[in-house]
């Protein structure tokens, strides 16, 4: 069946350094699009990113995804952490099936300190 | 824009009792779903629904029971709570088509004393 894998459980990076969360993915549709989530504490878990073009760099706040299908990934990268993206990430998979079904990794908690 | 609300945001309690949680969404989406978030564990889906009155069984569906009388609304029910069982309930929205993204609500916690 669809699956998603995140590597990293738990993140913990000095402010400025690079950002790095890995996302694979497992689907035997073709059409299928990739989602970042970010859920910041307090606060409803919100998309960061998505795509379904092969290839293609998708950007948005700082952070950036590259949807690979030949080797099954979209890992998110920002090139300086800052404190305030300390949060918990989810990578996401939808492959349509008639009706919108979502996969969820078990996230990455990312810690950005001083 | 629209909103997703969640109530009740924290409900405690007790082992054995039926608890409900409500959700309510102005997006006038066609889906709409409930999520269990554990530590270390994801989000999991427990139920979805694509229209009024329809209803699907997720993953983590045995314990649970919801109930989607209006687009609007769907709700989900912990039939017999567990002890010492702490978690957070996260609904969520959608267009029915491959394009749409989810839109949550901000969560409600459960505590079982």
């Amino acid at each position: 069946g669809d699956s998603v894998t995140q590597k990293e459980g738990l993140v913990t990076l000095t402010e400025g350094l690079p950002v790095m969360l890995n996302c694979t993915y497992q689907t035997i549709y073709s059409n299928a699009f990739l989602f970042w989530y970010v859920h910041y504490l307090n606060e409803s878990p919100r998309l960061l990113l998505k795509s379904s073009t092969d290839n293609k760099r998708t950007e948005h706040q700082g952070f950036h995804a590259t949807l690979h299908k030949s080797s099954s990934s979209f890992h998110l990268q920002k090139s300086s952490a800052q404190l305030s993206d300390s949060a918990l990430y989810y990578c996401a998979l939808s492959a349509n099936t008639g009706y919108q079904n979502f996969y969820f990794g078990k996230g990455t908690s990312l810690t950005v300190i001083p | 824009g629209g909103i997703i609300t969640q109530t009740p945001k924290f409900l405690i309690g007790q082992e054995g009792q039926k608890l409900t949680l409500k959700c309510q969404q102005n997006f006038n989406h066609d889906t709409m779903y409930w999520y269990r978030q554990d530590s270390g564990k994801g989000l999991r889906l427990i139920y979805y629904s694509i229209t009024e009155n329809d209803l699907q069984k997720g993953d983590l569906s045995e314990g649970y029971d919801a109930s989607r009388e209006k687009k609007s609304s769907f709700s989900l029910t912990v039939t017999s709570a567990q002890k010492n069982e702490m978690a957070v309930f996260l609904c969520a929205s959608s267009i029915q088509e491959n394009t749409g993204q989810l839109y949550f609500g901000e969560g409600s916690k459960l505590t079982v004393l």
